[in-house]
């Protein structure tokens, strides 16, 4: 059965810390990892990743990913309170309806001033 | 709109009425995919659309569950007899094409809470 590990399930830090959230896969037909922001609304789209090692960045978030040991990473850096939110790890393959996303249960970032 | 529309917000229902939560996807995107996000939990899938025709409805926990995209745009997700186990949020995302390496944009989620 695939499944999509993500850890810690939460976190607290304080601002200017710099976190690394987990997430790791066993699917078959890897396409590709996504990650998506979820505040109290719309998962927000960060990153899609398909080649392994080719760290992906946005401002102070980057993540990175590798499929020879099914895992990837985001990383933030000087976190800030804006950055609370539930992190959802994603991957797509290439069964089932063309690209449907299996999800992780998330990481809940809370960041403290 | 520019993004991902979904009407209502938040619904309230009795156990055993019927409900229906719409989707507007982003004009001129091919994919439309329903998920159900149940507390503390990730997105789980439930049906997806190209254009008009559901070809993947492997997700839809029961027979109460429906979904329809008529004219390929707005979609249209039914639960019959509402149960309390679906209580969930309702996330329905859309994508550009349908078969690419393009991410699925969401919207902000119907939270049904059946009571």
């Amino acid at each position: 059965e695939d499944k999509v590990v993500q850890s810690p399930l939460s976190l607290v830090v304080h601002e200017g810390d710099t976190v690394t959230l987990n997430c790791s896969y066993e699917v078959t037909n890897f396409r590709s990892l996504l990650w998506y922001k979820q505040e109290k609304k719309a998962p927000t789209f960060l990153f899609m990743l398909t080649s392994s090692g080719i760290e992906k960045k946005s401002g102070r978030l980057s993540s990175i990913l590798d499929k020879k040991e099914l895992f990837s990473i985001l990383n933030i850096t000087a976190t800030q309170t804006g950055d609370s939110a539930v992190y959802l790890c994603a991957v797509a393959n290439y069964g089932g309806s063309q690209g449907n996303l299996i999800f992780g249960k998330g990481t809940k970032l809370s960041v403290k001033p | 709109g520019a993004g991902v529309s979904q009407s209502p917000r938040y619904k309230v229902a009795k156990r055993g009425q019927d409900v229906a939560l719409r989707c507007d996807p982003i004009s001129g995107h091919v994919s439309l995919f329903w998920y159900q996000q149940a507390l503390g939990q990730g997105p789980e899938f439930l049906t997806y659309f190209q254009n008009e025709a559901q070809l993947d409805k492997s997700g839809l926990p029961s027979d109460r569950f429906f979904a329809e995209r008529p004219e390929g745009s707005v979609s249209t997700l039914k639960i019959q007899r509402t149960q309390q186990e679906d209580s969930a949020v309702y996330l329905c995302a859309s994508r550009l094409q349908e078969w690419a390496y393009n991410e699925q944009f969401f919207g902000p989620g119907t939270r049904l809470t059946v009571l």
